[in-house]
Formats: C-alpha cells, sequence, structure tokens
C-alpha cells in the first residue's frame, strides 16, 4: 500500500525568507502523481502545487517549486520569499491513476513578521 | 461556476440518527469522492466514484454509505451515527482523462459532531 509521510509537524519561517517543507512517500508503481495543497484557517483545501512522475523537470508555481527525487521517493515544497498569507498547514498527497489521494499527516507552518 | 458545494456546513448529530451530506459540482467533472478529516490530521478517503452509477469503497467506508445517479450529486450517507465519526468531511472532484489525472477541487468542507 502507498504511504505518504511529513516528518515536520510544525515549522516557523521569518517574513521573506524561503522555507522547506520534507515530505517522503513509498510506492512500488512508476506512474503516478504528487501534490502539495495547502489549508489554511478556513479549512479550504488549496491546490499549491502538482508533479506527474514521468516528468524529470521540478514543478515550479510562482514561489513555490518542488524538489521531485524519484528513487529517493522525496518530495520536498520550497517556498520562496515567505509571505504572512503562506501561514497554513500544508498536506503533501500521493495519487495513483485511480485518482485516489492519499495523503500525508500535515505540517503547520508559521510565518514571523 | 459555483465549483464544489456542500451542505450543510454544521451539523449536530444525536448517536444513532441517521443524515445525508450533500455535494454537488458543476464542472461536469466524472469523478468525485468523499474524505473525513479529523483534528491535526490529513485527509482519508471515505467512497469515491468515477462516474455516474459507479461507486467503489476508500480507506475508511465503515458506516457510510454513497450513491451517484448524476455526474454533478454525490451525497454521502450516514446511518447510526456514532461518536468516531465526529469529522469534518470533504467532497472533491477531478476530471480524468486517458491521458492523465487532474486535480481535485475540494468543497469547503461540513463539521458534523456526535453526541
Amino acid at each position: 500500500a502507498q504511504t505518504v509521510t511529513q516528518s515536520q509537524p510544525e515549522m516557523s519561517v521569518q517574513e521573506a525568507e524561503t522555507v522547506t517543507l520534507s515530505c517522503t512517500y513509498d510506492t512500488s508503481e512508476s506512474d503516478y502523481y504528487l501534490f502539495w495543497y495547502k489549508q489554511p484557517p478556513s479549512r479550504q483545501m488549496i491546490l499549491v502545487i502538482r508533479q506527474e512522475a514521468y516528468k524529470q523537470q521540478n514543478a515550479t508555481e510562482n514561489r513555490f517549486s518542488v524538489n521531485f527525487q524519484k528513487a529517493a521517493k522525496s518530495f520536498s515544497l520550497k517556498i520562496s520569499d515567505s509571505q504572512l498569507g503562506d501561514a497554513a498547514m500544508y498536506f503533501c498527497a500521493y495519487s495513483s491513476n485511480t485518482g485516489k489521494l492519499i495523503f500525508g499527516q500535515g505540517t503547520t507552518l508559521q510565518v514571523k513578521p | 461556476n459555483a465549483g464544489v458545494t456542500q451542505t450543510p456546513k454544521f451539523r449536530i448529530l444525536k448517536i444513532g440518527q441517521s443524515m445525508t451530506l450533500q455535494c454537488t459540482q458543476d464542472m461536469n467533472h466524472n469523478y468525485m469522492y468523499w474524505y473525513r478529516q479529523d483534528p491535526g490530521m490529513g485527509l482519508k478517503l471515505i467512497y469515491y466514484s468515477v462516474g455516474a452509477g459507479i461507486t467503489d469503497k476508500g480507506e475508511v467506508p465503515n458506516g457510510y454509505n454513497v450513491s451517484r445517479s448524476t455526474t454533478e450529486d454525490f451525497p454521502l450517507r450516514l446511518e447510526l451515527a456514532a461518536p468516531s465519526q465526529t469529522s469534518v468531511y470533504f467532497c472533491a472532484s477531478s476530471y480524468s482523462s486517458p491521458s492523465g489525472i487532474y486535480e481535485q477541487y475540494f468543497g469547503p468542507g461540513t463539521r458534523l459532531t456526535v453526541t
């Protein structure tokens, strides 16, 4: 069975600085998708970034980028120029071709002014 | 477009009562999902559907039932509510094609308390 592990329950970063959130996963499949979702206090789940396993190039969305290491089964999220609005719970998630998402336990990110 | 809508937003149930959580999407997505999120945890899949008339169990299906009679609607039924079903419930939808899976869009969630 696939699993997703986020080993950092909480992280903090100073405003305007860079922070990296870690995620590892386990799967025997070769074709899959990885996601980072943001959940602010409003509870709304917001997609941050998406990576297809067959793509070697790391995905980037504005200030958000990933470091996808397929052999190591690692999928970390880097947030550059952190803003107060980035404070939230961040979830790493895995999906096979069935579309079902498997979530990690989440990392709470605090942004200090 | 409204995206994914869920009703109600909040609900308190007594042990043994039943209720249906409603979910509707207007994006013509073929896949729909129900997740639950316990405090401080990630989401866990309850049931999912790949199209009208087709449903399947997820990771935590016990105590729940679903149906999918239309593309737009995917209600979740709780029978004989138990305190262990106190959680926040999220409905989501996505589009899938032979070229791949696309990201899931989530509803705002329903906070359910069973006492």
